[in-house]
C-alpha cells in the first residue's frame, strides 16, 4: 500500500500570499489530520477532517484552514502568511480518527 | 491526555540495545501509549504502542509497568539509522477532542555511536 504523500515538498513564498498544500492519504483511510512544526514549538495539531467534515481543531487562527475532498484528499490553506508560519507541515493519515496515524514526508515552507 | 516525560537525549552504541524510558504517571486507564520516532526534518514514524500488555513488532518491543505510570521502548540492536527524536505519546481514543490528533512532546533525542 502506497504512504501519504504530499505535495509540494518544498515552497517559498512571501509575507502576505496565501498558500496550499496537498495530501493524499493511505487506501481507505477516511481521516486525515495536519500538523505544523517548527523549532519554537514543536509539534502542534492543526485540525482533523473525516468525511468532509472537520471535527477536531487545535489553538490556530483562522488564517489556517482545510477542506477534504470525497475521496479523501485534504488541503490546507495558510492565507495571508506570516514569517512565523514558516514550518514544515505534515499530514497523518488513520482509518476513522482514532487509531493508529500514519505521517507523510511533510511540506516546509519558507516565508520570505 | 495525560502528560509524558522523557529524557531529552541518550546515547548508544551501536549494536547495542537502546532503552528508551517514558513517564505517564496520571494515565488513565482507557489511555494507550504510543511511540513515535522522527528522522531529521521527515514526518514521524510510528514505531509501536499499547494499552497494558508488553508489545513487540518487528521494530521494537514496549514494555509498560504493572500500574501503568511508565514505560520503556526498546530498539534491540541499535543501528546507526536509529539516530532520531523518539516521542512517547499517551492516548485516549474516545472521540470529540482526540479526533485525529496526537499531542507531541518535546521527545528525547536518540544518538546512536558507531
Amino acid at each position: 500500500k502506497a504512504g501519504v504523500t504530499q505535495t509540494p515538498r518544498y515552497l517559498i513564498k512571501t509575507r502576505g500570499q496565501q498558500v496550499t498544500l496537498s495530501c493524499s492519504p493511505i487506501s481507505g483511510h477516511r481521516s486525515v489530520s495536519w500538523y505544523q512544526q517548527t523549532p519554537g514549538q514543536g509539534l502542534q495539531f492543526l485540525f482533523e477532517y473525516f468525511s468532509e467534515t472537520q471535527r477536531n481543531k487545535g489553538n490556530f487562527p483562522g488564517r489556517f484552514s482545510g477542506r477534504q475532498f470525497s475521496n479523501s484528499r485534504s488541503e490546507m490553506n495558510v492565507s495571508t502568511l506570516e514569517l512565523g508560519d514558516s514550518a514544515l507541515y505534515l499530514c497523518a493519515s488513520s482509518p476513522l480518527g482514532l487509531e493508529t496515524q500514519y505521517f507523510g514526508p511533510g511540506t516546509r515552507l519558507l516565508v520570505l | 491526555d495525560a502528560k509524558t516525560t522523557q529524557p531529552t537525549s541518550m546515547d548508544c552504541a551501536e549494536g547495542r540495545a537502546a532503552n528508551l524510558p517514558c513517564n505517564h504517571s496520571t494515565i488513565s486507564g482507557n489511555e494507550y501509549v504510543y511511540w513515535y520516532r522522527q528522522i531529521h526534518s521527515q514526518g514521524p514514524q510510528y514505531i509501536i504502542h499499547g494499552l497494558k500488555n508488553n508489545e513487540t513488532n518487528e521494530m521494537a518491543s514496549l514494555i509498560i509497568t504493572e500500574d501503568r505510570k511508565s514505560s520503556t521502548l526498546i530498539l534491540p540492536h541499535a543501528t546507526l539509522r536509529d539516530t532520531a527524536v523518539y516521542y512517547c505519546i499517551v492516548r485516549f481514543p474516545a472521540g470529540g477532542t482526540s479526533y485525529g490528533k496526537l499531542t507531541f512532546g518535546q521527545g528525547t533525542i536518540l544518538t546512536v555511536h558507531p
